[in-house]
């Protein structure tokens, strides 16, 4: 049972547009949300968090966020750029629960590509 | 600082051979993590270490062994590789285990035939 779903594999925006990616999670512990970006041959580098007491927090183009009732996120990014082409992984963890930072539960990841 | 580094980029094995995948870090982190990635499955913790000494299994250990005695080293055994453990691997490491982000090695590429 995957507890973090990204339903969208793929996502293709124009140069200054928005983008937005989507995740939602099940488990109704987590509660502590990531969002790591991934270029190819590399590992995952961390973008932006959010904890289940907020609903957004924002770095620079980075803006995440998180309706918990929904048990939902989504990361924008405004104005996306060529560099911002990546896998987009989202990521929780339930640290009431005893969880933390290395134990993430990641989902699939959605391919932004952005088009100049 | 060298951050995370992670021996070998690729590795090619024949089924039933063991190896282990080196991690290092030199930031003097407690918190260590082992991941795989597979297409379409996103990342999936194998094994984690909150510090010298100790580990724990994460959401898929079988198969894999880990050790830690040192702060810095954390490697990951395949004792007898399956096609089944051909991924990528990650090898990731933490300051404080709240609020703190993940730094994550390059990754080892691992084909088992």
């Amino acid at each position: 049972d995957q507890q973090v779903k990204q339903n969208s594999p793929s996502l293709s925006v124009q140069e200054g547009r928005i983008s937005i990616l989507n995740c939602d999670y099940t488990n109704s512990m987590f509660d502590y949300f990531l969002w790591y970006k991934k270029y190819p041959a590399e590992g995952p580098t961390f973008l932006i968090s959010i904890s289940s007491i907020k609903d957004k927090n924002e770095d620079g183009r980075f803006t995440v966020f998180l309706n918990k009732s929904a048990k939902h996120l989504s990361l924008h990014i405004v104005p996306s750029q060529p560099g911002d082409s990546a896998v987009y992984f989202c990521a929780a963890s339930a640290e009431a629960s005893g969880g933390s930072n290395y134990k993430l539960t990641f989902g699939k990841g959605t391919l932004l590509t952005v088009n100049p | 600082n060298a951050g995370v580094t992670q021996t070998p980029k690729f590795q090619v094995l024949k089924t039933g051979q063991s190896m282990t995948l080196q991690c290092a870090q030199d930031m003097n982190h407690e918190y260590m993590s082992w991941y795989r990635q597979d297409p379409g499955m996103g990342l999936r913790l194998i094994h984690y270490s909150v510090g010298a000494g100790i580990t724990d299994q994460g959401e898929v250990p079988n198969g894999y062994n880990v050790s830690r005695s040192t702060t810095e080293d954390f490697p990951l055994r395949l004792l007898s590789a399956a096609p089944s453990q051909t991924s990528v691997y990650f090898c990731a490491s933490s300051y404080d285990r709240f609020r703190e982000t993940q730094y994550f090695g390059p990754g080892t590429r691992l084909l088992v035939l």
